[in-house]
């Protein structure tokens, strides 16, 4: 098993540029997140998913969206880059809730400028 | 105050020494208790996870004290691969929708380093 997968590994954007965050895992894990990791702060959870086709907002989600069309794919939108939004992007998954260790990918580093 | 808080560190600790982080945590509702390892520019990767009873996994032993709302990592004979930033994470069930999903929280981190 790769585990869970992201892509690209680095990104620069200019202000007011979209782009996609691609998340994989191959573990059939029903929950998926996104994070964001500023410098020096812990993990804020961005969106999370309990199953294909359901989505929610975590803690941080203004500027962000997402979809689950299948249970291996959690793609993270950002549809207009702000320099705030610069910051490491972690993908994670679990298999059940509140008790199920979750598994992070090796993250996205996004610098708008 | 901060959900989960960490001993703010950084640790400079020579090879061989013992070195202990605590953790403390607000919500008495948590429902399960993690240390992570994150190396430089890595992902978090579970290091182990708390229980009440005590758990030890080799050199590592965390402690659970749910009283207290105290969480702590000890390492023992320190090694230079030790070197990382161990997170303290709690997780509970959280809602802010329709659906309900594992919170993970995560404290700001300990960095350790371990020199020759």
């Amino acid at each position: 098993n790769a585990g869970v997968t992201q892509t690209p590994k680095f990104r620069i954007l200019k202000i007011g540029q979209s782009m996609t965050l691609q998340c994989t895992q191959d573990m059939n894990h029903n929950y998926m997140y996104w994070y964001r990791q500023d410098p020096g702060m812990g993990l804020k959870l961005i969106y999370y998913s309990v199953g294909a086709g359901i989505t929610d907002k975590g803690e941080v989600p203004n500027g962000y969206n997402v979809s689950r069309s299948t249970t291996e794919d959690f793609p993270l939108r950002l549809e207009l880059a702000a320099p705030s939004q610069t910051s490491v992007y972690f993908c994670a998954s679990s298999l059940g809730a509140a008790q199920e260790t979750q598994y992070f990918g090796p993250g996205t580093r996004l610098l708008v400028l | 105050r901060k959900e989960v808080e960490q001993d703010p560190g950084p640790f400079n600790v020579p090879e061989g020494a013992t070195v202990a982080f605590n953790c403390t945590y607000s919500n008495s509702a948590s429902q399960s208790f993690f240390w992570y390892r994150q190396d430089c520019r890595k992902e978090p990767k579970l290091l182990m996870s708390v229980y009440s009873s005590g758990n030890e996994d080799g050199r590592f032993t965390a402690q659970l004290n749910r009283a207290s709302q105290y969480i702590s990592l000890l390492i023992r004979d320190s090694k230079l691969s030790d070197s990382a930033t161990y997170l303290c994470v709690v997780n509970g069930r959280a809602r802010t929708g329709g659906t309900s999903y594992g919170k993970l929280t995560f404290g700001q981190g300990t960095i350790l380093t371990v020199h020759p």
